[in-house]
């Protein structure tokens, strides 16, 4: 039973690259999330779903795309990456919304 | 949308010493979840407590829901205890809210 598992764990892109975070989780969660962590702040929801097929906006959607067309892998898109989009990056699963649980994080950098 | 303020936003303690973390939260919710981010930045679930009290350990949090509060305390504190604590909300949407964190530095 690994949880939630990222993959990459670190990343480095040049300005205008493309590429996908993939998160998989194994507790038949319905809920997944999306978040951004910056220097010094909390995490900041990118996108969630609420099931397979669902999609959903938070906080700072701007710039990501995201698909499940399973139930258990959730991907973020980043079509054009760009400077600003240096973070590291959390998944998270839920089974019902309820406790969250998170997977390792994917450090980003774009140069 | 909701606001979550942590307080106080950084921590110094010396090892064996007991400390009080805060959570105020803007709007009534239906999920409380704290959570510390170790030095190696892995997120580790402390406790999902939408209201009363839960004990694990030296570790226990209370949640007053109508007072739109909770509160983390940890007991003789250790040096692994460092890190930063997070209490995340959620509400009839499901989206975990974060707070900006408190930071805490345990010295041997």
């Amino acid at each position: 039973n690994a949880g939630v598992t990222q993959t990459p764990k670190f990343r480095v892109l040049k300005t205008g690259q493309s590429m996908t975070l993939l998160c998989a989780q194994d507790m038949n969660h319905e809920y997944m999330y999306w978040y951004r962590q910056d220097p010094g702040m909390g995490l900041r929801l990118i996108h969630y779903s609420v099931g397979e097929g669902t999609t959903a906006k938070g906080e700072v959607p701007d710039g990501y795309n995201v698909s499940r067309l399973k139930k258990q892998n959730f991907l973020l898109g980043l079509e054009s990456a760009a400077p600003s989009q240096t973070s590291v990056y959390f998944c998270a699963s839920s089974p019902q919304g309820i406790e969250a649980f998170f997977g390792q994080g994917t450090r980003l950098t774009v140069v | 949308g909701i606001q979550v303020e942590q307080s106080p936003p950084d921590l110094i303690l010396q090892e064996g010493a007991n400390s009080t973390l805060r959570c105020n939260f803007s709007d009534s919710v239906n999920n409380l979840q704290w959570f510390h981010q170790n030095p190696w930045g892995q997120l580790i679930n402390l406790f999902y407590i939408p209201s009363g009290t839960k004990q694990n350990g030296r570790l226990s949090a209370t949640t007053v829901a109508t007072e739109r509060y909770s509160l983390l305390y940890i007991s003789s504190s250790q040096t692994t205890d460092s890190g930063v604590y997070f209490c995340a909300v959620a509400s009839g949407t499901y989206k975990y809210i974060f707070g900006t964190g408190t930071r805490l530095k345990v010295l041997a």
